[in-house]
């Protein structure tokens, strides 16, 4: 079993759509969920973390975490065009910075 | 704030050359950087946590004499590849994470440099 785990995709929506993204975990121990968007040949930027149980809302993006069921998701509203990329789930234990990968999800915004 | 910079972005050598990677913290002090490999279509492997004044630590799968690192100050982290081969063309990113950060902090990703051997 890998430690995240994401659907590969890729995931298609029409633009203005809700996209939602999920993310499952193996470590329990995991403290930390990180939401990170990757376009082709570039590296990872930053789009949301979260560490407690719930939602956490960020303009279009709501980060979805529940300890409990080992799950986090995201969820893009308003899906536009530039929205297409690959998004890795990213999660990391309490203490120190070592953060495991997910193999990220494609997603397409058709126009 | 938080800019990781990584040159060169792109390089190309021959099998057998060496290649050195920098990687900067622009604007922060980082006491620990990472080093990430990713091929086509697969997710960012971690190769190793580099911590300033002291060795790194390698994940394992991943050799410590091919892959040399040096973490030199606060804001800069080098990786070697010595020996290149083909199979060692991939995409290389560094990430740091700044000092005195909560446990809940990021890391910041450099561009990432494009390496083709050839």
């Amino acid at each position: 079993q890998k430690e995240v785990e994401q659907n590969s995709g890729p995931l298609s929506v029409p633009e203005g759509a809700i996209a939602s993204l999920n993310c499952t975990y193996s470590d329990r121990g995991s403290q930390s969920f990180f939401w990170y968007r990757q376009y082709s040949g570039k590296s990872p930027e930053l789009i949301m973390f979260i560490y407690s149980n719930g939602d956490k809302e960020d303009g279009r993006f709501t980060a979805q975490l529940n300890k409990a069921s080992q799950y986090v998701s995201l969820l893009i509203r308003d899906s536009q065009p530039s929205d297409s990329a690959t998004y890795l789930c990213a999660v990391k234990r309490e203490g120190g910075f070592k953060t495991i990968f997910g193999a990220g999800t494609r997603l397409f915004v058709k126009a | 704030g938080a800019v990781v910079s990584q040159h060169p972005s792109r390089v190309i050598c021959k099998s057998g050359t060496s290649v050195k990677i920098e990687c900067r913290s622009l604007d922060f002090q980082a006491t620990t950087m990472f080093w990430y490999r990713q091929f086509p279509k697969q997710s960012l492997m971690l190769m190793a946590t580099s911590n300033e004044g002291s060795k790194a630590t390698y994940e394992q799968g991943v050799e410590k004499d091919k892959f040399l690192i040096n973490h030199a100050s606060l804001t800069l982290s080098t990786l070697t590849v010595t020996s290149a081969h083909p199979e060692d063309s991939s995409f290389y990113i560094c990430s740091a994470a700044r000092a005195g950060g909560d446990s809940y902090n990021e890391q910041f990703f450099g561009p990432g440099t494009r390496l083709t051997v050839l």
